[in-house]
């Protein structure tokens, strides 16, 4: 199993770009999420998805959108960059029926925004 | 909206001393807390969790307590040895557990030997 995969690991924007983070899991969970971790700030939930179908706001969803293309993958879409969303981002998954709730993350993607 | 406070930001000990980080949570109806572990460069990894039934867990070296009353729960780490250096992420569950999480801020420890 190659667990949670992230494309791509690092990007660089121009101010005002567009661009899609991918992310995929091949454990079959329902709840899928979206971070960004900025220094000293922890992990801040950005989105997240408690089944295939639905998405929710965390704390952090201005200037993004999501899509949960199917049940293994979820997309984080930037629609027009902003140096304020250079971070690193972290997809993450967890089977939220399951005794065990523990949330599996992704390799990241580290952007930054020129 | 729901929030989780950790202390200190940063942590240095001596190898072999013990180690204790704490969190506080706002929302009375989170009942799952988990530790992450960040090596520099890595992606967060689970060290221990705790449901809200249950006051504290261990697993070697490593325990958990929690204090719902209080919204209090705390990693302790004994024997500490440098492999142990990283940073350290409480979380709470927003309401009930399986959902989203709320991280602190993390906790910079350093074990020097």
């Amino acid at each position: 199993n190659a667990g949670v995969t992230q494309t791509p690991k690092f990007q660089v924007l121009k101010t005002g770009q567009s661009m899609t983070l991918q992310c995929a899991q091949d454990m079959n969970h329902n709840s899928m999420y979206w971070y960004r971790q900025d220094p000293g700030m922890g992990l801040r939930l950005i989105y997240y998805s408690a089944s295939e179908g639905t998405t929710d706001k965390g704390e952090v969803p201005n200037g993004y959108n999501v899509s949960r293309l199917n049940k293994r993958e979820f997309s984080l879409r930037l629609e027009s960059a902003a140096p304020s969303q250079t971070s690193v981002y972290f997809c993450a998954s967890t089977l939220s029926d399951s005794p065990n709730y523990e949330q599996y993350f992704g390799p990241g993607t580290r952007l930054t925004v020129t | 909206g729901e929030n989780v406070e950790q202390h200190p930001s940063t942590l240095s000990v001596q190898e072999g001393d013990s180690a204790v980080i704490k969190c506080t949570y706002s929302d009375s109806a989170s009942n799952y807390f988990p530790w992450y572990k960040q090596e520099l460069g890595k992606r967060p990894q689970l060290i221990i969790d705790i449901r809200s039934n249950v006051g504290e867990k261990k697993d070697q070296r490593i325990a958990v307590t929690l204090n719902k009353t209080a919204k209090h729960f705390s990693l302790h780490i004994t024997e500490t040895q440098p492999e142990d250096s990283a940073v350290y992420f409480c979380a709470a569950s927003r309401g009930q557990a399986g959902t989203a999480l709320i991280f602190g801020k993390g906790t910079t420890l350093s074990v020097s030997s």
